[in-house]
């Protein structure tokens, strides 16, 4: 079964760090592009992050540049999100999900969208 | 960045009825870079469109997708129970990821 499983989210006072993990199994982990996406209390989905298999590209969304590092140990089916400088908005559920790039036939194209997400682990921001 | 709008914010259906959702994007969006998403409370998000038209794999086939450019619609044609959910659209453009806000589907 292709499973992602989220921990390391928790209570955080603002300022602090926390570091969250995805732990992946059921397929090949590194050829995969994975993303982090958030959701705030009683709110929509927003992407925070995506990473290439080999951990050579990576991109943020604004709110979080500079202040967030993604990262991978593909011996390990591991994904990673290391969150510095918390703030109260940071104050979700983050998932992680599996990118799919795949082909559209008799094109050049290439769809994209994720394809399995994690249940999510829960980070709250607060004094 | 591409701004995705969902309408209308709420559904108010009954089980057997047909659900029209709209997603429209700020700018011209590559049908190949378009998916929809189910969410139900206290779960994971689940894929249920990609490329604008085509299903993910074991969705039944009264989701449908369509659309191009900057205006795209999901139709659930007849709606099951298990079907009262948050819909979301995404896309993909420039490296980077957005969601439209949501539209939640209601038991009328």
């Amino acid at each position: 079964e292709v499973r992602l499983v989220e921990s390391g989210g928790g209570l955080v006072q603002p300022g602090g760090s926390l570091r969250l993990s995805c732990a992946a199994s059921g397929f090949t982990f590194s050829p995969y592009w994975m993303s982090w996406v958030r959701q705030s209390p009683g709110k929509g989905l927003e992407w925070v992050a995506n990473l290439k298999g080999d951990g050579s590209e990576k991109n943020y969304v604004d709110s979080v540049k500079g202040r967030f590092t993604i990262s991978r140990d593909n011996a390990k089916n591991s994904l990673y999100l290391q969150m510095d400088s918390l703030r109260a908005e940071d104050t979700a559920v983050y998932h992680c999900a599996r990118v799919r790039i795949v082909g559209v036939t008799t094109t050049t194209e290439y769809y994209y969208y994720m394809d399995v997400w994690g249940k999510g682990t829960t980070v709250t921001v607060s004094s | 960045e591409i701004v995705l709008t969902q309408s209308p914010g709420t559904l108010s259906l009954s089980p057997g009825e047909r659900a029209t959702l709209s997603c429209r994007a700020s700018q011209s969006v590559s049908s190949s870079y378009l998916a929809w998403y189910q969410q139900k409370p206290g779960q994971a998000p689940r894929l249920l469109i990609y490329g604008a038209a085509s299903r993910a794999t074991g969705i039944p086939d009264r989701f449908s997708g369509s659309g191009s450019g900057t205006d795209f619609t999901l139709t659930i044609s007849r709606l099951e129970p298990e079907d009262f959910a948050v819909y979301y659209c995404q896309q993909y453009g420039n490296s980077l990821w957005t969601f439209g806000q949501g539209t939640k589907v209601e038991i009328k």
